[in-house]
This record gives structure tokens, sequence and C-alpha cells, in this order.
């Protein structure tokens, strides 16, 4: 069975970092593009970022370019998301999102239960 | 930002048939990238509906259908039931001017 659970999820003041984790199981884990999917508080859905399974391409939306860093050890099944220069507009549940295929970002076939990252002071 | 443009609600009696559409541009929908749906339950965590327009996970009823035709998609629920009641969004891939994953800006489902 498929699970991912995000971790490192707390209240950080303007400015600030952080990092938040997913631990993967129940599949192969270096071989699927990962992605982070961010919800704001009553808001729609916003893709950031994705990795491919050998880590050498990582993508982000505009919106974190700069900002965030997307990676993973697959020696751990984990991915993880470094956030900086964290603002009040990053506040949002993060979501760790499978992709069914390695290489270019499709779909998301699995979800994990999400993260919330809130930015305040 | 989302580029995908959706209705912010609809709304049908139990057991009828409601639709969803989705309308892009020429550089996602109108340039042939699937279109894929997700569930968002209160409280939950979104899930795959439909993937590569038109096809279903195991698991996901066949009252659940999607089409995809120029610019636009549509996710069509037949037999509306009170589960159905949730968040919908649609999803595509776009290329310009970088590679990026794009939403599609939610409706919600409202069973009178």
């Amino acid at each position: 069975e498929v699970q991912l659970v995000e971790s490192g999820g707390d209240f950080v003041q303007p400015g600030g970092s952080l990092r938040i984790s997913c631990a993967a199981s129940g599949f192969m884990f270096s071989n699927y593009v990962m992605n982070w999917v961010r919800q704001a508080p009553g808001k729609g859905l916003e893709w950031v970022s994705a990795i491919n399974g050998g880590s050498y391409i990582t993508y982000y939306a505009d919106s974190v370019k700069g900002r965030f860093t997307i990676s993973r050890d697959n020696s751990k099944n984990t991915l993880y998301l470094q956030m900086n220069s964290l603002s009040a507009e990053d506040t949002a549940i993060y979501y760790c999102a499978k992709d069914p295929f390695d290489g270019t970002p499709y779909y998301f076939d699995y979800w994990g239960q999400g993260v919330l990252v809130t930015v305040s002071s | 930002q989302s580029v995908l443009t959706q209705p912010p609600s609809v709304s049908g009696a139990p057991g009828q048939r409601v639709t969803i559409s989705c309308t892009g541009s020429s550089s996602n929908i109108g340039a042939g990238y699937d279109v894929h749906w997700y569930q968002q339950l209160p409280g939950t965590a979104p899930k795959v509906l439909i993937y590569g327009n038109n096809n279903r996970p195991s698991g996901v009823p066949d009252r659940f259908s999607g089409s995809r035709s120029g610019t636009s998609a549509s996710l069509a629920i037949t037999g509306l039931q009170a589960e159905d009641e949730a968040d919908y969004y649609c999803q595509s891939y776009d290329p310009s001017p970088r590679t990026s994953l794009v939403f599609g800006t939610g409706t919600k489902v409202t069973v009178l």
C-alpha cells in the first residue's frame, strides 16, 4: 500500500526558513517523480515543485523559484522541501504527491495527508 | 495563480447529472496535454478521480466521466449522490514559459 507521510510543519516568522519532509513507503520510491502541492486556507490547489527519480531535474512554480529547494534521499525514501524567505503568502497545507511515472511531471496518483505551515509574526 | 478556469459552484438533486467545465488555453489543454480531475472531500487530501482525460482509477465509480475538446475539458457526474458533495479540481501541464503543472480554480459541488 502506498503511503506518504509529511512532517515538519510549524509556525514560522516572516523571513524565516523551514524544511518539511515526506516519508514514502509501499512503492519503489526512486522510480517516480515526486511533487509538492500546497493549499492556502480556504483556497484552491497550487503546484509548488517536482523532482525526478534520480534527483537531477527539478521544477518550480514561479511563486517559489529562488526561495524553495526540493530534494530527495532515495536511500531513505524521503522527499524534502527547504523553504527560505517565507512570507504570509506561503501559509498553506503542503501535500506530498506521487507521480505515476518518472521523467516530466504528469499528474498525482497518491497524496499524503498534508502538513500545515503558518507564516506569521 | 490558476490558469485553468472552472465555475465556482454547481448543484443538483440526488440522481441528477451535473457537469463541471475546465477552460484552458492554447498552451495547455489546447496544445493537447492531458487533463486530470481530483475530488477533495471536506478536511481531506485530494484524490485522483480521472486521469488522462477519461480514465478512472480502480475504485472510482463509473458515474464519473471525463472528456476533453479544444481548449476545454469536462467532468460529468451522473446519478448524483450525497457523498459526491466535495470540491473538484482539474489539472493539466503547461510548458510555457517553463514546465509547470497547473490546476483549475476549483468547483464546489452541492447535492441539494
